[in-house]
């Protein structure tokens, strides 16, 4: 069956240091991936969704990145994190029909 | 460009009662819709999958239904119940651009 990580579940970064999540996925050839942050009192916002390896579309300018070194997992990254990175990250995948989700990163930034 | 929207923002009913939630889409070239529910610090919980073909699509008091040509859908929830209490958040794709996009979601409030 089809399973899909995320980490870290949580984490405090200060301002200006680095970041980096991971997701990956099982059980399952080609996906595309997505990345969703959902800040405090708003809706889930796109932000970087990939259709293959090494082909990343970015739907928001922002201090954020993403790559896919692997068919199967997805990692978004920041050089340096702001107070507004802060907020709840969600790695999700599709196979042309359900979407589904991992169980999400909260990220506050100090 | 696709854009999603839900209504209402918040809802606070009594227990018991039936109610109805919207979600409206821009662009009606979509390949499904679904709904989820999100607990207060949860992750997302699929809870509907209507592909683009389908009219409706049920689970136990959960009735979800889309109407591609208006550009809506709306999640039917039947005898509510406290532990409905959550955020309702349809999400619309992919389109033709591969993106997956969702509303702001309904806050739901059963009172007991």
């Amino acid at each position: 069956s089809q399973t899909i990580h995320q980490w870290p579940a949580t984490l405090v970064q200060p301002v200006g240091s680095p970041l980096s999540l991971e997701c990956t996925v099982e059980g399952t050839s080609n996906p595309n991936l997505y990345w969703y942050r959902q800040a405090a009192g708003r809706g889930l916002q796109l932000l970087f969704y990939s259709v293959g390896i090494g082909q990343i579309s970015s739907e928001v300018p922002q201090n954020l990145s993403a790559s896919r070194p692997q068919d199967r997992q997805f990692i978004l990254s920041s050089k340096k994190l702001l107070l507004s990175d802060s907020g709840f990250y969600l790695c999700a995948w599709s196979v042309l029909d359900t979407i589904y989700f991992g169980e999400g990163s909260w990220l506050t930034v100090v | 460009k696709q854009e999603v929207t839900q209504i209402p923002a918040a809802l606070s009913v009594p227990e018991g009662e039936n109610l109805v939630l919207n979600c409206s889409f821009t662009d009606s070239a979509i390949y499904n819709l679904q709904w989820f529910r999100q607990d207060p610090g949860k992750g997302l919980t699929s809870l509907l999958l209507i592909q683009s073909s389908q009219r409706e699509q049920t689970s136990g008091r959960l009735n979800a239904s889309l109407d591609k040509s208006s550009g809506r859908s709306t999640l039917y929830i039947a005898a509510s119940q406290p532990g409905d209490s959550a955020t309702y958040l349809c999400a619309v794709g992919p389109n033709r651009d591969d993106k997956i996009i969702f509303g702001k979601g309904t806050r739901l409030h059963i009172l007991p």
